[in-house]
Parts: structure tokens; sequence; C-alpha cells
């Protein structure tokens, strides 16, 4: 099966700096990567598609500058959560999907806690 | 705006029960992905379905792909406590493309 990592698992910062998260499709080449928020006991809350070559796609409500998407190349993807702040606390989670079907997979997530 | 509705939102069972998933929207999905995450992780896919009217078995669970392509429902047969977690349903409509989840619905399985 397709597999995909983030690290770090778990960061814990303080407010004001900026914290990297990456997102590795191991196995399988992925020209888009999307990039999830979650709080406790919900649903994913798509932030932003990133997009292998190009700018990353936001959903609406996501800042950019806040969250700043890097799709270097066909495997790796990264956001970084630029002058965090305590709010930013939360649980990020990447997927990818094969080139082939619809199903995307997910990597286990990265917890973030701002201080 | 495609949404997806799960329910219940929450369910708590004893073991060894049954219990039904529903997973529905207006829209029509290209397919359906089911997953469990467990706290902590990220989500681990269980089955995704094509067809409509298409029924796959996962041991005690089965998956269910409404004609229309529109709802499906995931039905797990003598619940155990591993069964615990959150259940996500997603829908896609382009090979590639983002997915809709839907609200997603808590399983709490006691022994």
């Amino acid at each position: 099966g397709a597999v995909v990592s983030q690290h770090p698992s778990w960061v814990i910062c303080k407010s004001g700096t900026s914290v990297k998260i990456e997102c590795r499709s191991l196995d399988f080449q992925a020209t888009t990567m999307f990039w999830y928020r979650q709080f406790p006991k919900q649903s994913l809350m798509l932030m932003a598609t990133s997009n292998e070559g190009s700018k990353a796609t936001y959903e609406q409500g996501v800042e950019k500058d806040k969250f700043l998407i890097n799709h270097a190349s066909l495997t790796l993807s990264t956001l970084t959560v630029t002058s965090a702040h305590p709010e930013d606390s939360s649980f990020y989670i990447c997927s990818a999907p094969t080139a082939s079907t619809d199903t995307q997979y997910f990597g286990p997530g990265t917890r973030l806690t701002v201080l | 705006t495609q949404l997806l509705k799960q329910s219940p939102q929450f369910l708590s069972i004893q073991e060894g029960e049954n219990l039904t998933v529903y997973c529905n929207s207006s829209s029509v999905f290209s397919s359906l992905q089911w997953y469990r995450q467990e706290p902590g992780e990220g989500p681990v896919l269980l089955v995704t379905v094509v067809t409509g009217g298409e029924v796959k078995k996962l041991k005690r669970l089965t998956f269910q792909f409404g004609d229309a392509r529109k709802d499906s429902s995931l039905h797990i047969t003598a619940a155990q406590p591993g069964d615990t977690g959150l259940y996500l349903c997603a829908g896609a409509r382009t090979n590639a493309g983002k997915s809709t989840f839907g609200d997603g619905t808590t399983l709490t399985v006691k022994p």
C-alpha cells in the first residue's frame, strides 16, 4: 500500500517562532498533497492543496502567509507555521493520492503545541 | 459546496452489539473511502468503493455504496473494543483531486 510519513510527530515551540512540518510519500510520487488541521474529536479540515512545482491552493479563511507550503519534489511537501501562536496548536495531517486512484493516503500526523 | 453528512456523530455501545454508520450526500462521487482514526494518529484507509450498489466486506465490517453513488454505509457486526475510534467517510470526484470528508463518527465500544 501507499505510505506517507510526517516529521516531526510532535513539536512544542514558543510563541512567535516558526515550525516546519514535512510530509513525504515513501513509495510513490505525488504531484499533489493535501494539508489538514484537526481539532479533538472532529473531522479533518482541509487547509490547502500542495502542488509540485507551483503555488499551493489555500482554502477560504486560511492565511497563506501564515501557513507556508512548499512542494519541492514529487515526494516532499512542507508546511511552515510562521510566527506561531497558541491558537495554532493543533493536529496537522497531510495526505497524498496515488496517481491512479482517488484514494487519499494519510501521514501519521504532527501534534503542534505552541506555548 | 459538497457536503457529506455522517450519522450518528457519536455512538457508544457494548461489546458484541451491531451498529451502522451512514454517510449521505446530495452529490455524486466517483468513489468513496472509509477511514478509521485512533487518537494521535492519522486516518487509516479501510476500503474504497467505486461502483454503485457495491458491497465490500472486511472481516466484521460491511461497506455499501449506494446505487446512485451519493451515499454509503458501514455496518459492524459484533463490535469489539478494538473497533473504538473515529470513522470518516470521504468522497472523491476526480482522480487525484481533493476529497470531501464527512463530519466523522466517534465510536466507543465498551467491554
